[in-house]
């Protein structure tokens, strides 16, 4: 079994739609979750993250943390051509441990 | 400007050459880390360097070579390239290593595309 999983897509949804991304871990050290945007012929950056379990708003994304079924979303609000990237979730464990990134769900949003 | 820049962009090279893509980064981040991007694996580890002449193995080492003599810079090496070696190939820095400081994350380049016929 991988340590993180997320559905490659890609997710295809119209302007303004809500968007639901997620990913699925096993190791129970994680304790904080990022997500990583990446666009097309780029590198990822980070988008955002959060600490343990529970929500963290920023703008329109908002990432949320279910660490009793090892859960993780983001989620995207009115949602733009601009957002069409690829989002890859990243769990972290404290200190020197193994860097994991989810393979990423590609997201197209048409105008 | 400031920042984290790899190069090649695009890379083509035959069976058995060796190659070597270059990072350079600005920040004076101590660490430095380099990974491969292909279909259906994500992102691997390949290296990663803790500062000047401190190198450690990642995830898929074997075929790979890094330097750091100088804190900005962190070549990868292919000591002879062979064809599983096409990839896109990303350098990263952070100024601590990420697990000990969710305020450091990794700051990537856009990448070295390369191609091994």
């Amino acid at each position: 079994q991988k340590e993180v999983e997320q559905d490659p897509g890609p997710l295809s949804v119209p302007e303004g739609a809500i968007v639901s991304l997620n990913c699925t871990y096993s190791n129970s050290a994680f304790q904080y979750f990022m997500w990583y945007r990446q666009y097309s012929r780029k590198g990822p950056e980070l988008l955002m993250y959060t600490y343990s379990s529970g929500n963290k708003e920023d703008g329109r994304f908002t990432a949320q943390v279910d660490k009793s079924s090892k859960y993780i979303s983001l989620f995207i609000r009115d949602s733009q051509p601009s957002d069409s990237a690829t989002y890859l979730c990243a769990p972290r464990s404290t200190g020197f441990q193994k860097l994991v990134f989810g393979t990423g769900t590609r997201l197209l949003v048409s105008p | 400007d400031a920042g984290i820049t790899q190069s090649p962009r695009y890379k083509i090279t035959e069976t058995g050459r060796q190659v070597t893509l270059m990072c350079h980064q600005t920040w004076s981040h101590s660490y430095m880390f380099w990974y491969r991007q292909d279909l259906g694996h994500g992102l691997r580890l390949i290296y990663y360097s803790a500062a000047a002449d401190i190198t450690d193995k990642g995830e898929v080492p074997d075929g790979y070579v890094v330097s750091r003599s100088k804190t900005e810079n962190f070549p990868l090496t292919l000591e002879s390239a062979t064809r599983s070696q096409t990839s896109v190939y990303f350098c990263a820095s952070s100024l601590v290593f990420p697990g000990q400081n969710v305020d450091s994350p990794l700051h990537f380049g856009n990448g070295t595309r390369l191609t091994v016929t």
